[in-house]
């Protein structure tokens, strides 16, 4: 059964690159047609999706964050990774990786803070 | 800038039935923007209940079904139980995006 878990710093500061990864276990992330996915959610308020990629190289991101965001997969560490440029405040989220939104992480927090 | 609308709050009665519903601002809500329904409980990741409209998946209850209704993708729940109570979310596809509706906090009450 296949389980994802993000990683990365919680605490990133102002205009610096937030990096997180998503491990994939039980299963590989190569197997399959399946699109894998960031989303993030702040407190108190809804989700977004932040974009996903597949293993055949097809990536879509969300328009309004498109020009500061780089989601890659890597197949021999069996994970793929979010990059997320220039941060603010607004960038504080819970983010969530998930495989075709049907298997999800259990999110990890990143606040950004100085 | 597309927008994704829901009701923001709905209240059910244990054992009523009732319908959220999900707008697209560009119109009508077809088969083809694949719609998806998520539910949310505190503290918890999202949970698929549909995809591609009407699909469950093998944890959905049978009290849940989803339909397009009106231009909208439509989440109905028949008998709802206390346990329906949460935020659900519906996803819409836009050449290839998802984008999440704003969430429909659901009061069984």
């Amino acid at each position: 059964q296949v389980q994802l878990q993000e990683s990365g710093p919680g605490l990133v500061k102002p205009s610096q690159t937030l990096s997180l990864t998503c491990t994939v276990s039980g299963g590989s992330i190569s197997s399959g047609f399946y699109f894998w996915s960031w989303v993030r959610q702040p407190a108190g308020k809804g989700l977004e999706c932040i974009g996903r990629i597949n293993t055949s190289g097809s990536i879509h991101y969300n328009p309004s964050l498109k020009s500061r965001v780089t989601i890659s997969v890597d197949t021999s560490k069996n994970h793929f990774s979010l990059k997320l440029s220039s941060v603010t405040a607004a960038d504080t989220a819970v983010y969530y990786c998930a495989r075709e939104w049907v298997v999800w992480g259990q999110g990890t927090t990143v606040i950004v803070s100085s | 800038q597309t927008v994704v609308t829901q009701e923001p709050s709905l209240t059910v009665s244990p054992g009523g039935t009732v319908t959220l519903t999900c707008a697209s601002s560009t119109g009508a809500v077809t088969s083809g923007y694949y719609p998806n329904w998520f539910q949310q409980k505190p503290g918890q990741a999202p949970r698929a209940l549909i995809y591609n409209t009407d699909n469950k998946l093998s944890w959905t209850p049978a009290r849940f079904s989803g339909s397009l209704l009106g231009g909208k993708a439509a989440l109905t729940l028949s008998g709802v139980q206390p346990e329906d109570e949460a935020e659900y979310y519906c996803l819409l596809y836009y050449g290839g995006v998802g984008v999440f509706g704003g969430g429909t906090k659901l009061t069984v009450l």
